[in-house]
């Protein structure tokens, strides 16, 4: 089955920086890759996702690229600000066979620390 | 809209004992897929539904099962708890079979003693 590994597991940054979050897959028919942030004590929350037919997609401050070669893709983050601290979790997902993309499989997640 | 609602919030249970769990997706969504996040871990699948019909299934034992509902409010079981299974339940919500996205409810912490 599928596995995504996702870097680095804590991250920490000033007010106004980048941050960027990479992450890995292994199953080459994964063609849906969303990202979710989860503050605490509540739900993931989409905020941005990508399919493979695309190599990047932006949505204001936050950005997402997909390398299907390399099997990678990571998420960007700019002009970071505090109430950007949350955990951040890719997912990978795939409709092969007939399925759905109904099956997320998560990386580990990233502590992203804005300090301001 | 209200978004995707999930009960109880909180769980306190006996190793042995079973629960069921509660989820209703959003207003003209029609599939739910039921996740499980152990603190400090990413959510890992444990099914799918779709138009009352299991549509997938993540490697979970037998004790875990799921149900849905003509109004596609659906409830997760859990018989024969382990401390294991102390976690997150999480909800999502998809609107159709062929949709990508999956929106996540608040979650069920249960925490088996």
């Amino acid at each position: 089955g599928e596995n995504v590994e996702q870097h680095p597991s804590t991250l920490s940054v000033q007010e106004g920086d980048s941050a960027v979050i990479k992450c890995t897959y292994s199953d080459s028919a994964s063609n849906y890759f969303p990202w979710y942030k989860q503050e605490l004590g509540k739900g993931p929350q989409l905020i941005i996702d990508i399919r493979s037919n695309v190599g990047e997609k932006k949505d204001q401050r936050i950005a997402v690229t997909l390398n299907k070669t390399a099997k990678h893709f990571s998420l960007h983050i700019t002009e970071t600000q505090p109430e950007d601290s949350a955990v951040y979790f890719c997912a990978g997902s795939s409709n092969a066979g007939g399925t759905s993309y109904g099956k997320l499989t998560f990386g580990q997640g990233t502590i992203l620390t804005v300090h301001p | 809209d209200a978004g995707v609602t999930q009960s109880p919030t909180h769980l306190i249970k006996t190793r042995g004992q079973h629960v069921t769990l509660r989820c209703s997706p959003i207003s003209g969504h029609k599939s739910v897929s039921w996740y499980q996040q152990v603190l400090g871990q990413g959510p890992q699948f444990i099914f799918q539904y779709y138009e009352k019909e299991e549509r997938g299934r993540g490697n979970f034992p037998d004790r875990f099962s799921a149900r849905q509902f003509p109004n596609y409010s659906s409830e997760l079981n859990v018989n024969a708890l382990l401390l294991g299974d102390s976690a997150l339940y999480l909800c999502a919500s998809i609107r159709s079979l062929a949709a990508y996205e999956q929106y996540f409810g608040p979650g069920t912490r249960l925490t088996v003693t």
